[in-house]
């Protein structure tokens, strides 16, 4: 079936500091990704839309200057989170539409601590 | 607008027992319904999809849910739950017709021995 790897799974970084997220596809074409925050016992929060080739398409509220989103290739997105603060500590998973059976394949998330 | 409701934060179940996870949905249009599951730390897995069709969807790991229209319900059930079933269950819609998905609150399923 379709997989999608996330990378890290687990990174800790200083305030102020920038972290890159990486989501591939590994055996399919994804044109389409989405990365998602889940706070603590809560839902996931859709952060953006990323189009392969184009600019990524924010929810509204969330920071387009501070989330960067690159999709630069068919098999990969990656999500900066720019000058990082502690509020932006959360579980940030992404997924991508490949799999014909159900469309839609989730990374395995990166719980991101700033400190 | 499109949207999901688990009216449950958690379900307890006792292993072997039938077990039903509860999600309502508001949509406009034909809905398309998913379930998902997720262990700490992790991402989702994907459990069953509603488009269209049979009312009544076969997942995997055992898992079913029945699509009620009348009712706006698509409620996950198992025959006899497992411990290793315990997790966090969401039901999710598709956007109108983006790819969107919108997620409901979650449900944490806890099975007890």
């Amino acid at each position: 079936g379709a997989v999608v790897s996330q990378h890290p799974s687990r990174v800790i970084c200083k305030s102020g500091t920038s972290v890159k997220i990486e989501c591939r596809s590994l055996d399919f074409q994804a044109t389409t990704m989405f990365w998602y925050r889940q706070f603590p016992k809560k839902s996931l929060m859709l952060m953006a839309t990323s189009n392969e080739g184009s600019k990524a398409t924010y929810e509204q509220g969330v920071e387009k200057d501070k989330f960067l989103i690159n999709h630069a290739s068919l098999t990969l997105s990656t999500l900066t989170v720019t000058s990082a603060h502690p509020e932006d500590s959360s579980f940030y998973i992404c997924s991508a539409i490949g799999d014909r059976d159900h469309g839609y394949t989730f990374g395995s998330g990166t719980r991101l601590t700033v400190v | 607008a499109q949207s999901v409701a688990q009216p449950e934060d958690q379900v307890n179940v006792a292993e072997g027992n039938p077990l039903t996870v509860k999600c309502t949905y508001s949509v406009s249009g034909n809905p398309y319904l998913f379930w998902y599951v997720q262990y700490p730390n992790r991402g989702l897995q994907f459990l069953l999809k509603y488009i269209t069709g049979d009312n009544l969807v076969k997942g995997s790991y055992g898992f079913e849910a029945e699509f009620n229209k009348s009712q706006t319900s698509f409620h996950l059930k198992k025959p006899s739950a497992l411990v290793s079933d315990s997790a966090l269950y969401f039901c999710a819609v598709r956007y109108l017709n983006t790819d969107k998905l919108i997620f409901g609150t979650g449900t944490r399923l806890q099975v007890f021995p």
